[in-house]
């Protein structure tokens, strides 16, 4: 099992919907929770950071963490084809300040 | 956010070349840096923490004295790949964290090496 798991896609959505993205993780001590996006050939840069249960938003984003369920997702409302990339969600190793698990990403389209 | 710079953003070489590349923080002090490595289509994999002032922490099945990291000042990580080989060639990534009170990092640009 990964530690963190990510449906790799592709996620399409026409241009104005929602986007969800999943993402689970095994480590039950994980405490800090974030999203990237990474455009290709580019590196990733951050979205958002979660550390508590319950939702997020900023701005079209909302993070949401059921540290339950080990589940932490991303929406992305009122999307547009500049959201098509590939986001990463990243995990941090418990007991580690350092050290993060990223996921495969999900690769997103949004059709115009 | 934070801004993270690299240098070079491209390299090509020949095979047994060593090649090094820089990672900056421009407006912030980074004691702590990390080094990436993105294969395609694969997720990044951690390949060693940068801590200035001190010897690098590898992560298993990193070569130590193939990847040698320099960090020398609050701003600037090096990363030299050694005798450099074609299944070496990847993206290779940095990031800083911003302060010792977070646990948030921010990337830079990347450098793809490419090894003839």
């Amino acid at each position: 099992q990964k530690e963190v798991e990510q449906n790799s896609g592709p996620l399409s959505v026409p241009e104005g919907a929602i986007a969800s993205l999943n993402c689970t993780y095994s480590d039950r001590g994980s405490q800090s929770f974030f999203w990237y996006r990474q455009y290709s050939g580019k590196s990733p840069e951050l979205i958002m950071s979660i550390y508590s249960n319950g939702d997020k938003e900023d701005g079209r984003f909302t993070a949401q963490l059921n540290k339950a369920s080990q589940y932490v997702s991303l929406l992305i409302r009122d999307s547009q084809p500049s959201d098509s990339a590939t986001y990463l969600c990243a995990v941090n190793i418990a007991g580690n300040f350092n050290k993060f698990y990223f996921g495969s990403g999900t690769k997103l389209n949004v059709k115009p | 956010g934070a801004v993270v710079s690299q240098h070079p953003s491209w390299v090509i070489c020949k095979s047994g070349t060593s090649v090094k590349i820089e990672c900056r923080s421009l407006d912030f002090q980074a004691t702590t840096m990390f080094w990436y490595r993105q294969f395609p289509k694969q997720s990044l994999m951690l390949m060693a923490t940068s801590n200035e002032g001190s010897k690098a922490t590898y992560e298993q099945g990193v070569e130590k004295d193939k990847f040698l990291i320099n960090h020398a000042s609050l701003t600037l990580s090096t990363l030299t790949v050694t005798s450099a080989h074609p299944e070496d060639s990847s993206f290779y990534i940095c990031s800083a964290r911003v302060g010792a009170e977070t646990d948030t990092q921010y990337f830079g640009p990347g450098t793809r090496l490419t090894v003839l």
